[in-house]
């Protein structure tokens, strides 16, 4: 149980154009979802907090007209990166949990390449 | 300093047990976590320790804590070279839930 569904797993874009990624719970609802990013060799990053019918919150030094978060149902969230440039290319990664206590499931990740 | 550290690195030989080190600084936290990943691979839970425990053994896989020095230990026995990959550390503070990870470590396995 408790999986996380995350596409695309790596795309290319070209600079100048927008990407959505996608992060479904398939067999939980998840009222709260989170979106990391992962700079090479450094830990994950957190962006934003995708809450369910509200709008996301993001974290400081994240820009929120850059990295449109939209979160219309309990089981999808989704990750918008608008007018993408060579220094977004990084790994995201979407992560939530099923309840209160222990641990969270993460995506397989998107690996986004902007040319 | 970071609130999460880990060393970078670490090479063991096949068979042996590897150890991967942590250390958190917030006192307050509730849970911690370790998860590994694998190249070009999202995180995957392995375990994870409430505050309130000291040491937790699944399988192959034995992780303690000690609250006090605010340190954390992943054991592995038998490292296989499947058990290649990078270890996150992690933590969760209060009721938030939502975990602060360290840089990662490189665990490398030889034959």
């Amino acid at each position: 149980g408790a999986v996380v569904s995350q596409h695309p797993s790596w795309v290319i874009c070209k600079s100048g154009t927008s990407v959505k990624i996608e992060c479904r719970s398939l067999d939980f609802q998840a009222t709260t979802m989170f979106w990391y990013r992962q700079f090479p060799k450094q830990s994950l990053m957190l962006m934003a907090t995708s809450n369910e019918g509200s709008k996301a919150t993001y974290e400081q030094g994240v820009e929120k007209d850059k990295f449109l978060i939209n979160h219309a149902s309990l089981t999808l969230s989704t990750l918008t990166v608008t007018s993408a440039h060579p220094e977004d290319s990084s790994f995201y990664i979407c992560s939530a949990t099923p309840g209160q206590g222990g641990g969270y499931t993460f995506g397989s990740g998107t690996r986004l390449t902007v040319v | 300093g970071e609130d999460v550290e880990q060393s970078l690195f670490l090479s063991v030989r096949e068979g042996d047990s590897s150890v991967i080190n942590c250390t958190y600084t917030d006192s307050s936290s509730t849970y911690l976590y370790w998860y590994k990943q694998e190249p070009g691979a999202g995180l995957q839970l392995l375990t994870y320790i409430f505050s309130n425990m000291d040491m937790k053994q699944d399988q192959r896989l034995t992780v303690l804590l000690n609250k006090k020095d605010k340190h954390l230990s992943l054991r592995i026995a038998d490292t296989q070279t499947g058990d290649s990959a990078i270890y996150f550390c992690a933590e969760s503070i209060g009721g938030s839930y939502i975990p602060t990870f360290g840089r990662g470590t490189s665990l490398i396995v030889h034959p």
